[in-house]
């Protein structure tokens, strides 16, 4: 069964300070990961997707990696502002015969003070 | 477009009541999933469906049932509602998950008392 880990749990860092999310799954016959953020009481924003076959992913400020062979997927963020403040989940999608259904990690809590 | 669209936004049950959770894309997606999100947690797959009229469990079915009799919708229902059902719903669907994003509505969060 496919598990997701997300370290750290929570996360506070000053403003203007570069970061790295970590993710890990145990199953690495994967068919992407994504990442979302979510905002307190909102739903979940898909930030970046990487195909099993790439090694990364970029937009903005946001750059994925992938090792799938390792089971493991970084997120970094440069230079972060307070209003990236939020949870941030990784997500794998699996042959898992439920429908590819996506796997999520516990997420990871965000806090940038200004 | 309007994407996944989820009614309603909030509710509140008292245990034993039953209710409806609508989900309506406007994608085209042929697979939809609904999930739930308790607190501090990551989400897990109660059901899915992989086109009009075949449906599926997931990790956590107990206690909800679904239909998928269109391609757009996909309503969650809830039997004889359990405290242990308080949580986040959230819908998401997806054309291909091998290749594709899944997109998710912006959820339903349902207290039961």
């Amino acid at each position: 069964k496919q598990e997701v880990t997300q370290i750290p749990a929570a996360l506070s860092v000053p403003e203007g300070e570069n970061l790295v999310l970590n993710c890990s799954f145990t199953d690495s016959a994967i068919y992407n990961l994504q990442w979302f953020r979510q905002d307190p009481g909102k739903g979940l924003t898909s930030l970046l997707l990487i195909q099993s076959s790439q090694r990364e992913q970029t937009s903005g400020r946001l750059n994925a990696s992938l090792d799938k062979s390792s089971g493991r997927s970084t997120l970094y963020i440069a230079a972060s502002q307070p209003g990236d403040s939020a949870t941030y989940l990784c997500a794998v999608s699996a042959n898992n015969n439920a429908g590819n259904m996506l796997t999520f990690g516990g997420g990871t809590r965000l806090m940038v003070k200004p | 477009n309007a994407g996944v669209t989820q009614t309603p936004k909030f509710r509140i049950l008292k245990i034993g009541q039953s209710m409806t959770l609508q989900c309506t894309q406007d994608m085209n997606h042929n697979y939809m999933y609904w999930y739930r999100q308790d607190p501090g947690m990551g989400l897990k797959l109660i059901y899915y469906s992989v086109g009009a009229g075949i449906t599926d469990k997931g990790e956590v079915p107990n206690g909800y049932n679904v239909s998928r009799s269109t391609t757009e919708d996909f309503p969650l229902r809830l039997e004889l509602a359990a405290p242990s059902q308080t949580s986040v719903y959230f819908c998401a669907s997806t054309p291909r998950p091998q290749a594709g994003e899944q997109y998710f509505g912006p959820g339903t969060r349902l207290t039961v008392t």
